[in-house]
């Protein structure tokens, strides 16, 4: 069965420092993995995703990820976190050949001037 | 094109009450989907749609009722309302190609059940 871990319910960075927000994912057939973000009051809207194209995959407002199959793992990051960064980030496995989405409980992320 | 649209935004609800969350898009999406999220779990799959007349039951689909009345529109209903169905609610719909699609999310529905 497919899942996903997020390591880190809370993660604190102050302006300007690196974002690092931990997934690892479990899944017996290669995966599509994505990062989606919630910002206050409002739906998920797709960061990145990545589909096998390239392991290094690029994002909007600045983030990216790292897809590696030796260690299962996603991991989003940003180099200069900025206030606007504030938000919760759920990475999500989707079920083989369909579009289902199992998603990670999230990390809330604040970002401290 | 307004994407994905939720009504209604807030609901209070007296255990046992019924009702229905509205969804609806328009973009042309094949598959529909409604998410609950609670505190600490994420979002949970409650009931999908792939196609215009087809349900299928997600993660946590006791206790609801869906209608996929139509190619843009995807219901959800509480028959008899109970505390632990307090949460947010989510519609989500994609274009169903096979498992890389992104999925578009609504503004949320806040429901409270006392």
């Amino acid at each position: 069965a497919q899942s996903v871990t997020q390591l880190g319910s809370h993660v604190s960075v102050s302006e300007g420092a690196l974002v690092l927000l931990r997934c690892n994912y479990s899944s017996s057939v290669p995966p599509y993995l994505f990062w989606y973000v919630q910002y206050p009051n409002q739906g998920l809207q797709l960061l990145l995703k990545y589909t096998s194209a390239a392991t290094l995959v690029k994002g909007i407002n600045g983030f990216e990820a790292e897809f590696k199959k030796s260690e299962t793992s996603f991991h989003l990051t940003k180099p200069s976190a900025h206030m606007s960064d504030a938000a919760e980030y759920f990475c999500a496995v989707s079920l083989y050949n369909t579009d289902k989405l199992i998603f990670g409980t999230g990390t809330r992320l604040q970002v401290f001037p | 094109n307004a994407g994905v649209t939720q009504t209604p935004k807030f609901q209070v609800l007296k255990t046992g009450q019924s009702m229905t969350l509205q969804c609806a898009q328009d973009m042309n999406h094949n598959s529909m989907y409604w998410y609950r999220q609670d505190p600490g779990m994420g979002l949970r799959l409650i009931y999908y749609s792939a196609s215009e007349g087809t349900t299928d039951k997600g993660e946590v689909p006791n206790g609801y009722n869906v209608s996929r009345l139509n190619k843009r529109e995807f219901s959800l209903r509480l028959e008899s309302a109970a505390p632990s169905q307090t949460s947010v609610y989510f519609c989500a719909s994609s274009e169903q190609r096979g498992g890389a699609d992104t999925q578009y999310f609504g503004p949320g529905t806040r429901l409270t059940v006392l």
